[in-house]
């Protein structure tokens, strides 16, 4: 059973669309991150949020921890192709747990 | 770079033959992990590592073993390998000084014909 689920699995949208990557769980996590994979890497962290309604804004990327803390979001406005890649969401329910990672998205930005 | 390094980077191998996969760190970091991805599954925690000669295992950790016997290395042994562990293998850490993140290494490919 996943803990964190995430949606879609698959995304191809053409250069220049905006689109929004959702991750969600049954649990309260105490913070989420947001990690970006791209082909024969490993995964590099995007963002952590840890605050109920928090908004992150990384250059095109913007970021959102659900108010309960049981979901975030990963919009990208006007995506270019160098977002092709894996997007994982990672969450951790106390100080004290392992980290948990989300089955991750597929992004392909088409020129 | 978070100062991780895994070696092998890719390796072929037989079904029955061992296997060590070795993770080498510079950070002092107190956490290792090893994961393994595949199609379909994302990130699988296989064992991890709290501290020296302290690991515990993850959800997928059956036909894999682990040491940690000084903070910078962590090896990850597949005792008799099947062609099922045909994987990407990846090593992490993280530590009281980097919270929550964890930092990833460039993986290990693995073959198991």
């Amino acid at each position: 059973t996943q803990l964190l689920e995430q949606s879609p699995q698959f995304l191809s949208i053409q250069e220049g669309e905006n689109l929004t990557v959702y991750c969600n769980s049954s649990s309260v996590f105490s913070s989420l991150q947001w990690y970006r994979q791209e082909p024969g890497e490993g995964p590099v962290l995007l963002v952590t949020v840890v605050t109920g309604g928090e908004v992150k804004k990384l250059k095109r990327l913007t970021f959102q921890f659900g108010d309960a803390r049981k979901d975030s979001s990963l919009h990208i406005t006007a995506a270019q192709p160098g977002d092709t890649g894996l997007y994982l969401c990672a969450g951790v329910k106390t100080s004290y747990d392992k980290v948990i990672f989300g089955p991750g998205t597929s992004l392909s930005v088409i020129p | 770079d978070a100062g991780i390094t895994q070696s092998p980077r890719h390796k072929v191998t037989e079904t029955g033959t061992p296997v060590t996969l070795r993770c080498h760190q510079t950070e002092n970091h107190r956490y290792m992990y090893w994961y393994r991805q595949d199609p379909g599954h994302g990130l699988r925690l296989i064992h991890y590592s709290y501290g020296v000669k302290d690991t515990d295992k993850g959800e997928v950790s059956d036909g894999y073993s682990v040491s940690r016997s000084k903070t910078e290395d962590f090896l990850l042994t597949l005792e008799s390998a099947t062609s099922s562990q045909t994987s990407v293998y990846f090593c992490a850490i993280s530590g009281q000084y980097s919270g929550n993140t964890i930092y990833f290494g460039e993986g290990s490919w693995l073959t198991v014909v």
